[in-house]
């Protein structure tokens, strides 16, 4: 199966900073996701982006299909950021996802 | 629109019992997954059905079992329950092949 790497494992901010998440994938895949998951356990979507670059506010995400790799920006981090965040990959009609990727941002 | 429905959201049950779990899809959606998380496995894919079809399976032994109704709905179920079940299921659904969108899961604890 395809396999999904995220890195770093865990990542602490300072409230304000810029941050960079890494997501690398070992096939070449149909879509990509990144997700949000909140302290109670959903997951939120954030981006779906099979390539190219999309903005969403103080995210926005960038895949290379290519070289099979995705990145997620988080600018001017807030604490409200805190929380674990996945990539995942699309193949054979179901999701293969990362290990995340745990945020923590410091007042 | 309304969003995916998971019930119900906490469950404990004991080993050696058996559960269901439901699931439903957003309006006009006709793809259900189903996803087990744990902290020592992350998430995990159990399986996916398109128009009550099952089009793939994780690797998930045989007391792992799941179905999908007419209305989209679906249901998974797991017998003769383990310790290890213990987990967030979740429930994912899609329009075709394309952007999922989760619920808000289910949290299984089996004493």
């Amino acid at each position: 199966g395809i396999q999904v790497e995220q890195s770093p494992p865990d990542l602490i901010l300072q409230e304000g900073a810029n941050s960079t998440l890494r997501c690398n994938f070992s096939d070449s895949v149909n879509n990509l996701q990144w997700f949000h998951q909140n302290p109670w356990g959903q997951l939120i979507n954030l981006f779906y982006i099979p390539s190219g670059t999309k903005q969403n506010g103080r995210l926005s995400a960038t895949t290379v299909a290519t070289e099979r790799y995705s990145l997620l920006y988080i600018s001017s981090s807030q604490t409200t950021d805190s929380g674990v965040y996945f990539c995942a990959v699309d193949g054979d009609y179901k999701l293969s996802f990362g290990a995340g990727t745990t945020v923590t941002v410091r007042a | 629109k309304a969003g995916v429905t998971q019930t119900p959201r906490y469950l404990i049950k004991t080993r050696g019992q058996q559960v269901t779990l439901s699931c439903s899809p957003i309006s006009g959606h006709r793809s259900v997954s189903w996803y087990q998380q744990t902290p020592g496995q992350g998430l995990q894919f159990l399986f996916e059905y398109f128009s009550e079809t099952q089009r793939n399976k994780g690797n998930f032994p045989g007391r792992f079992s799941g179905r999908q109704f007419s209305n989209s709905r679906s249901e998974m179920n797991v017998s003769t329950l383990e310790l290890g079940d213990s987990a967030l299921y979740l429930c994912a659904s899609s329009l075709v092949d394309d952007t999922q969108y989760f619920g808000p899961g289910t949290r299984l604890t089996v004493l």
